[in-house]
């Protein structure tokens, strides 16, 4: 069926750099999409949003990009600090129903 | 604090048993959603409520079952737990049953199942 999945299952980054967390979408008609982040323990906690008629959303320190003829979906985190390590999620919808999310990608920032 | 309460937060039960999740959404919400996260299957969409009414089904065994009431808070039940049932569950809550701006989680119940 249709799925939502990321590339890379983990990744490690050195603080300070900038982090970039892929996700593919195989709903064409998916309208929303959702970042989320969850720490150990905890739920997961919205990042950053992107509607399909934009394809790029900026927030602090955080930049979802969306491509549509690909179906893919980025999360770049700048300047990425020991805080950021979580699992990251990306998940879609079409309005007005459930989000469908990916497997998730674990973040680990080092010093 | 998100907002989203639920209780307890851990549940350790034997097999054959059954048990209630609670989750109260944010204040004003009027949609609850219910996600059971496991190691190996990600989050997975069990159930949505809007004001008291089912409003979606996802992957929800007929074992669960779920129900919302006149205050809005919602609750999962589940029956004849096997070892497979062991995961987190979670809700989330929306202002309205179609939009899902402002979709948020709470922390969760952790069930064990021995």
């Amino acid at each position: 069926g249709e799925s939502v999945g990321l590339h890379l299952p983990t990744l490690s980054v050195q603080e300070g750099d900038n982090s970039i967390i892929n996700c593919a979408y195989s709903n064409s008609a998916s309208d929303y999409f959702i970042w989320y982040k969850q720490e150990s323990g905890k739920g997961p906690q919205f990042i950053i949003d992107i509607r399909s008629n934009m394809d790029k959303r900026q927030g602090q320190r955080v930049t979802v990009l969306l491509n549509k003829t690909v179906k893919h979906l980025s999360l770049q985190i700048a300047a990425t600090q020991p805080g950021d390590s979580a699992v990251y999620f990306c998940a879609e919808t079409v309005s007005g129903y459930a989000l469908n999310f990916g497997k998730g990608t674990s973040l680990l920032v080092t010093p | 604090d998100s907002g989203v309460t639920q209780t307890p937060k851990h549940l350790i039960t034997a097999t054959g048993q059954r048990v209630t999740l609670r989750c109260s959404p944010r204040s004003g919400d009027l949609s609850v959603y219910w996600y059971q996260q496991s190691l190996d299957q990600g989050l997975q969409f069990l159930i949505q409520y809007y004001n008291g009414e089912e409003r979606a089904k996802g992957n929800i065994l007929e074992r669960f079952s779920a129900q919302q009431f006149p205050d809005l808070h919602s609750e999962l039940n589940l029956s004849s737990l096997e070892l497979g049932d062991s995961a987190l569950y979670f809700c989330a809550s929306t202002p309205t049953g179609g939009d899902n701006y402002g979709y948020t989680f709470g922390s969760g119940t952790r069930l064990t199942v021995v």
